[in-house]
């Protein structure tokens, strides 16, 4: 069965610092990954998607995240947090060719001025 | 754009009230899926529509139907609110789109804020 776990519920970085949000699944074989972020009273937006292919993956808003099989791993990285960054930030993980997915229970981000 | 709107941002019911939760989408999506989201549970499905009329279960789906009449529509009714079903109710669609194009990752509307009291 597939399962996914953000371990960090919370976490505090100050404006223009490095941030790494991490992502652990379980699954048989590559799923297809996903990040999603959700401001305040919104819905959710996606990030970025992994299927295959190239491990590091570019998304929107200058995230980035890396696949990483031997660790069953996909953290979400952005080399310089803005404040606007502050929101909180979904993994998901499904079976290839399916459209049903899991999601982490999120890690809220807080951004320090 | 993929739009998927939800009927109300906020609703306030009663308790044993019947309230549906209405969600449309525009881009011929095949599936449609209404989930919830609770603090530190992160986001849980109800329910999941493949088609016209087709569903299946999710995680939670006691206390909850679906109806999906037509293809853009899908319905989450609460057929006797209960204060524990006070929650954020988050609708989303994905699938083949027009054209054929498959479209694996799902498109969230704005989610609506339901409070029983």
């Amino acid at each position: 069965a597939q399962s996914v776990t953000q371990p960090d519920i919370h976490i505090t970085v100050s404006e223009g610092a490095s941030l790494e949000l991490r992502c652990n699944y379980s699954y048989g074989a590559t799923p297809y990954l996903f990040w999603y972020v959700q401001s305040p009273g919104q819905g959710l937006q996606l990030l970025l998607k992994y299927f295959s292919g190239d491990t590091l993956v570019q998304g929107i808003k200058g995230f980035e995240a890396e696949f990483k099989r031997s660790q069953s791993s996909f953290n979400l990285r952005k080399p310089s947090v803005h404040w606007s960054d502050a929101a909180e930030y979904f993994c998901a993980v499904g079976a290839p060719g399916t459209y049903k997915y899991i999601f982490g229970t999120g890690t809220r981000l807080k951004v320090l001025a | 754009d993929v739009k998927v709107t939800q009927s109300s941002r906020y609703l306030v019911k009663r308790t044993g009230e019947k309230v549906f939760l209405e969600c449309v989408q525009d881009m011929d999506h095949e599936n449609m899926f209404w989930y919830r989201q609770d603090p530190g549970l992160g986001l849980r499905l109800i329910y999941f529509s493949y088609d016209v009329k087709m569903k299946e279960k999710g995680d939670i789906p006691e206390g909850y139907s679906v109806s999906r009449e037509k293809k853009e529509r899908f319905s989450l009714i609460l057929e006797s609110a209960s204060t524990n079903q006070t929650s954020m109710y988050l609708c989303a669609s994905n699938g083949k789109r027009l054209a054929g194009v498959e479209s694996y990752e799902q498109y969230f509307g704005p989610g609506t804020r339901l409070t029983v009291t």
